[in-house]
């Protein structure tokens, strides 16, 4: 069975900084790029980044651009979202998720992330 | 960038009705990149069509997607109550860089 497990949200001050980890388990993890998405509450969904299933093409949306990092570790099956300089607006319940020809069939349960003072 | 907008905003409907849920794009997307998701509170989105007709492991056929160039639209023939929750139609589009977006979502509410 294909799991994605992601961890390490919580509340941050403005400025601070937080990494999400998004744990794979039931496929071959280091054959598929993966995403990060969000959703900010009571809105909808957003992309954050994606990252080839090597990890050596890393994009990201404009709004998180020179903050986010998103890295990957396949011996570990592991895949990281490492947020710097966050800020209030970046409050989101963020997802991990398998990417398979331009859609994603598998996500996380989503950890959620309030920046806040 | 293409801004996908989706109608309507939210649908109050009955068990057993008919829906038609409407995704229009800003310009032309490729129809192998258009997907539809249900999302419900506290869960993750699922997957329930991909390349704009092909359900997803596991979905009913009550629900079928259809459309081309800048519409699309997700059907489900008979609401179940299960099926009220948000649905979302999201694009891939790459070029420099890819870039994935997402309708505003449509609720369908029990009426």
């Amino acid at each position: 069975e294909v799991q994605l497990v992601e961890s390490g949200g919580g509340l941050v001050k403005p400025g601070g900084s937080l990494r999400l980890s998004c744990v794979a388990s039931g496929f071959s993890f280091s054959t598929y790029s993966m995403n990060w998405f969000r959703r900010v509450p009571g809105k909808g969904l957003d992309w954050v980044s994606s990252i080839t299933w090597s990890g050596d093409e890393v994009y990201y949306a404009d709004s998180v651009k020179g903050r986010f990092t998103n890295f990957r570790n396949n011996a570990k099956n592991s895949l990281y979202l490492q947020m710097d300089s966050l800020r209030a607006e970046d409050t989101a319940v963020y997802y991990c998720a398998r990417l398979l020809n331009g859609y994603h069939e598998y996500w996380g349960q989503g950890t959620l992330v309030t920046v806040s003072s | 960038e293409i801004v996908l907008t989706q109608s309507p905003g939210t649908l109050a409907l009955s068990p057993g009705e008919r829906v038609t849920l409407s995704c229009r794009a800003s310009q032309s997307v490729i129809s192998n990149y258009l997907a539809w998701y249900q999302q419900k509170p506290g869960q993750a989105p699922r997957l329930l069509i991909h390349g704009t007709s092909n359900r997803a492991t596991g979905i009913p056929d009550r629900f079928s997607g259809s459309g081309s160039g800048t519409d699309f639209t997700l059907t489900i023939s008979r609401l179940e109550p299960e099926d009220f929750a948000v649905y979302y139609c999201q694009q891939f589009g790459s070029g420099n860089s890819p870039r994935y977006s997402f309708g505003q979502g449509t609720k369908l509410e029990i009426k």
